[in-house]
């Protein structure tokens, strides 16, 4: 099993609807976080979570939500989604600095 | 504000060659550099992690330096193959202390040709 699990892969919702991003991981760290990508702009950080009572905005955190459900739980809520949040979506984990961030493979949203 | 510049945006070579990629960051006070590879609409593999008290890491054909004082860090590959093909990124913590959050370059597209 991956160390940080994200579902669903692949997911086209349409402009209005509430979708949640799920994330997991098996690597024990208290830190995780959730990262967009889009073409000829890099990764953002749109929240992150040092434990499961900390939560904080990242730079681009409008439109999206999340909630820390555990150590290992990390979701991410687009609560009305619309077309200019089509990107790709990582989360990822780390410990306090000693061995880097942890990846997950990502998840494909579209909104139409 | 930290920034992080990689340079080029887009390498080509033919198999075989050696390269380097190259990462600049503004705020010299980091405590540790990371590169990753990511291969078209996949996700950030970690390849190299360097400590700020580290001069460089090998891993294979791959060599990664920082010179913190100047704010530079660079990826040595080795012996290039078509199968290193993809995007390469350099990320460093926002900030220094225990904020440890990433900002990352926008990457290098490396494409290796047979």
């Amino acid at each position: 099993d991956a160390d940080v699990t994200q579902t669903p892969r692949n997911r086209i919702t349409k402009t209005g609807k509430r979708i949640m991003l799920e994330c997991s991981q098996t690597k024990g760290h208290d830190r995780m976080y959730w990262y967009r990508q889009d073409p000829g702009l890099g990764l953002r950080l749109i929240y992150y979570s040092f434990d499961v009572k900390d939560i904080n905005k990242g730079e681009i955190s409008d439109g999206y939500s999340v909630s820390r459900q555990a150590q290992a739980k990390f979701s991410l809520s687009l609560e009305s989604a619309i077309p200019n949040q089509t990107a790709l979506y990582f989360c990822a984990t780390s410990d306090a600095g000693r061995y880097g961030y942890t990846f997950g493979s990502g998840t494909r949203l579209t909104v139409v | 504000k930290q920034e992080v510049t990689q340079i080029p945006a887009a390498l080509s070579v033919p198999e075989g060659e050696n390269l380097v990629l190259n990462c600049s960051f503004t705020d010299s006070a980091i405590y540790n550099l990371q590169w990753f590879r990511q291969d078209p609409g996949k996700g950030l593999t970690s390849l190299l992690l360097i400590q700020s008290s580290q001069r460089e890491q090998t891993s294979g054909r791959l060599n990664a330096s920082l010179d913190k004082s100047s704010g530079r860090s660079t990826l040595y590959i080795a012996a290039s193959q078509p199968g290193d093909s993809a995007t390469y990124l350099c990320a460093v913590p926002v900030s220094g202390g225990s904020n440890y959050k990433l900002t990352f370059g926008k990457g290098t597209l490396l494409t290796v040709n047979p």
